[in-house]
């Protein structure tokens, strides 16, 4: 079984600074992806970054950067000089195909990230 | 704007009426997906079609029946639903099952249950 797990609830931080997410994964695939989704209040979720579990290289997207480590199954992702457009909720996800169940994706229970002006 | 167009945005029904939720897309996905999303609650995955046929039922109650008339589009019919059912509906579309595509979801309709 898979499973997906965002520690921190709910972060407020004052606008330019930067924001940390946690996530932590379970697994037993030897093949799979990650992802960090945002769901603003719109409701619509926006793909963000992808990795998958043979590239642990670490990079830097704009605002966006990732800290992916298979040895303790976190992807982390940090927004620097966070602004008030960022606040939304933020999903972890992984992804894994199997003949059985195809291509599902397991959310973690997402983090909401506030940025005050 | 989204690549994946979900219509109706909003809709209020009652327990006994039937209605149908559509949604489209037009970036050449063989994969659309249903979920459902409560308040503070992270998606869940109702069905999986896969060249328009389905692959995956979550064990969703058959007052949701899902309907692919081609790669383009989906449907998810509503019938006798109870007041728990009201939720966002969010429907995704990716390439291929299988590929490492990332799914594209719609703005979802925000459904309530008298």
């Amino acid at each position: 079984a898979q499973k997906v797990t965002q520690a921190q609830t709910e972060i407020s931080v004052v606008e330019k600074e930067d924001v940390t997410l946690d996530c932590v994964y379970e697994t037993r695939d030897t093949t799979y992806y990650l992802f960090w989704y945002k769901q603003p209040p719109s409701g619509e979720l926006v793909f963000l970054i992808r990795r998958n579990s043979f590239d642990e290289q670490n990079e830097i997207s704009g605002r966006y950067s990732w800290n992916f480590q298979k040895s303790t199954s976190s992807f982390n992702f940090t927004i620097t000089a966070s602004q008030v457009v960022d606040s939304a909720v933020y999903f972890c996800a992984l992804s894994a195909y199997s003949k059985a169940a195809g291509n599902k994706l397991t959310f973690g229970g997402g983090t909401r990230v506030l940025v005050k002006p | 704007d989204t690549e994946v167009t979900q219509t109706p945005k909003h809709l209020v029904m009652g327990m006994t009426n039937k209605k149908s939720l559509k949604c489209e897309q037009h970036m050449g996905h063989r994969a659309m997906y249903w979920y459902k999303q409560k308040a503070k609650k992270p998606p869940e995955l109702m069905f999986v079609y896969s060249y328009e046929k389905l692959s995956i039922n979550e064990s969703v109650p058959s007052r949701f029946s899902p309907e692919c008339p081609n790669s383009s589009l989906l449907n998810l019919h509503l019938h006798a639903l109870q007041p728990e059912d009201s939720a966002l509906y969010l429907c995704a579309s990716s390439h291929l099952q299988g590929s490492n595509q990332p799914q594209h979801f719609g703005d979802g309709t925000r459904l309530s249950i008298l």
